[in-house]
């Protein structure tokens, strides 16, 4: 089946560090990812639209000075968390479909930030 | 854009009995629903989905049924057993636009031995 890889899975930081997460779909191209942010016991709240070969597209209310994401190729996207800060620590979890429409999202396994 | 209400938030069962979770969405334009379970600290899963041409699908223990009119949709597991403990996600989709998912709030279901 579908298999999208994440990393890392796990980052401490300190304050004012930027981190990358990556987003890999292993054996299908995915035109299009997501990446969503999850807080404890809390719903997955998406963030944006990676969309390979174009800006991504941000939910309301998501900064994309601070969350920037780069989808350069149809198997990776990348989401940099910029001058991370305390209230950045989440769950960041990606998902990518098999490019077309009403099939199941396939999501990588998470990286938990944490931001001293 | 759409919304997804998803209900109960808590659920706890005894063994063997069953659990229902139910959804409603906003945007008739939805035309796909899937379920996600996801353990701690884990990604989510897809247990099962339905299509907006479909009024009822089903999977041994886990059924799920779509009422388009209403726009509800459920989650229906039967048999519980203690590995079903988990969150239980619904989601609506829309395959236009990049087909983006949004997730309800989730259920977490506690099945007691």
């Amino acid at each position: 089946g579908a298999v999208v890889s994440q990393h890392p899975s796990w980052v401490i930081c300190k304050s004012g560090t930027s981190v990358k997460i990556e987003c890999r779909s292993l054996d299908f191209q995915a035109t299009t990812m997501f990446w969503y942010r999850q807080f404890p016991k809390q719903s997955l709240m998406l963030m944006a639209t990676s969309n390979e070969g174009s800006k991504a597209t941000y939910e309301q209310g998501v900064e994309k000075d601070k969350f920037l994401i780069n989808h350069a190729s149809l198997t990776l996207s990348t989401l940099t968390v910029t001058s991370a800060h305390p209230e950045d620590s989440s769950f960041y979890i990606c998902s990518a479909g098999e490019g077309t429409a009403n099939q199941p999202q396939h999501f990588g396994d998470g990286t938990r930030l944490s931001i001293l | 854009g759409e919304n997804v209400e998803q209900h109960p938030s808590t659920l706890s069962v005894q063994e063997g009995d069953s659990a229902v979770i139910k959804c409603t969405y906003s945007d008739s334009a939805s035309n796909y629903f899937p379920w996600y379970k996801q353990e701690l600290g884990k990604r989510p899963q897809l247990i099962i989905d339905i299509r907006s041409n479909v009024g009822e699908k089903k999977d041994q223990r886990i059924a799920v049924t779509l009422n388009k009119t209403a726009k509800h949709f459920s989650l229906h597991i039967t048999e519980t057993q203690p590995e079903d403990s988990a969150v239980y996600f619904c989601a609506a989709s829309i395959g236009t636009g990049g087909f983006k998912t949004i997730f309800g709030a989730g259920t977490r279901l506690f099945v007691k031995a």
